[in-house]
């Protein structure tokens, strides 16, 4: 099953502007749209990033998602403390057994 | 407001099943699908399948070859997911979640920690 492909791991110091890429294929991202979640230690996942780059109502604008060709990325400006977190990119994949959601690895973001 | 509630935590042997349940709230149910996905220890998050809360049609990963079952009860507001044969690697939080077209996963349940051990 495929995989979205995420740096591990990424860091900033507060006020700073981070981003994290989320790299796909033709049958997901390219074709697809892609989301962005966020999750803290020991809770689920929330929505930050939808349709590519729509943000739901009460996520800040710091977040910010875009998204070219096979590629996305998601960007935090203003970087703060409380945004330590696991970051993880999804979208639907198109196979042969018929469409799925396919993950990415996950990056960690350190706040220096 | 919208919530995903999901049954407790599951202790299990190896070869036998676990059916974990998600009870939706302060919706309409029908128009949504819910979708399972599980979090080994310290793993990425996992897609497992998906129910339509409409017509009840699912779809799940190859990966489960079989071993996963997702049934819903509308009138209850209830998906569940029955996963079979158990191992020891199937040991995660296993996680519902709401969605509707491209917007994936807006409300997700509290998750449910599946322990698979002898």
């Amino acid at each position: 099953q495929s995989v979205l492909t995420q740096p591990p791991s990424a860091s900033g110091t507060p006020g700073q502007r981070v981003t994290i890429s989320c790299s796909g294929s033709s049958s997901n991202i390219g074709s697809n749209t892609v989301n962005w979640y966020q999750q803290l230690p020991g809770t689920a996942p929330k929505l930050l990033i939808y349709s590519n780059n729509q943000r739901p109502s009460g996520v800040p604008d710091r977040f910010s998602g875009s998204k070219s060709g096979t590629s996305a990325s998601l960007a935090i400006s203003g970087l703060q403390s409380e945004d330590e977190a696991d970051y993880y990119c999804a979208a639907w994949g198109d196979t042969l057994n018929g469409p799925h959601v396919v993950f990415g690895g996950g990056t960690k973001l350190t706040v220096l | 407001q919208v919530q995903l509630v999901q049954s407790g935590a599951e202790v299990k042997k190896p070869g036998a099943s676990v059916k974990v349940s998600c009870k939706a709230s302060a919706y309409s149910f029908t128009p949504y699908s819910i979708h399972w996905v599980r979090q080994a220890p310290g793993q990425r998050l996992e897609w497992m399948g998906w129910i339509n809360g409409g017509n009840g049609n699912t779809k799940h990963s190859q990966k489960f070859h079989g071993r996963v079952t997702i049934t819903k009860d509308t009138s209850a507001r209830i998906a569940y997911m029955e996963l079979s044969s158990l191992r020891s690697e199937d040991t995660a939080v296993y996680y519902c979640a709401r969605a509707s077209g491209t917007k994936l996963f807006d409300y997700w349940g509290q998750g449910t920690l599946v322990t698979v051990s002898s």
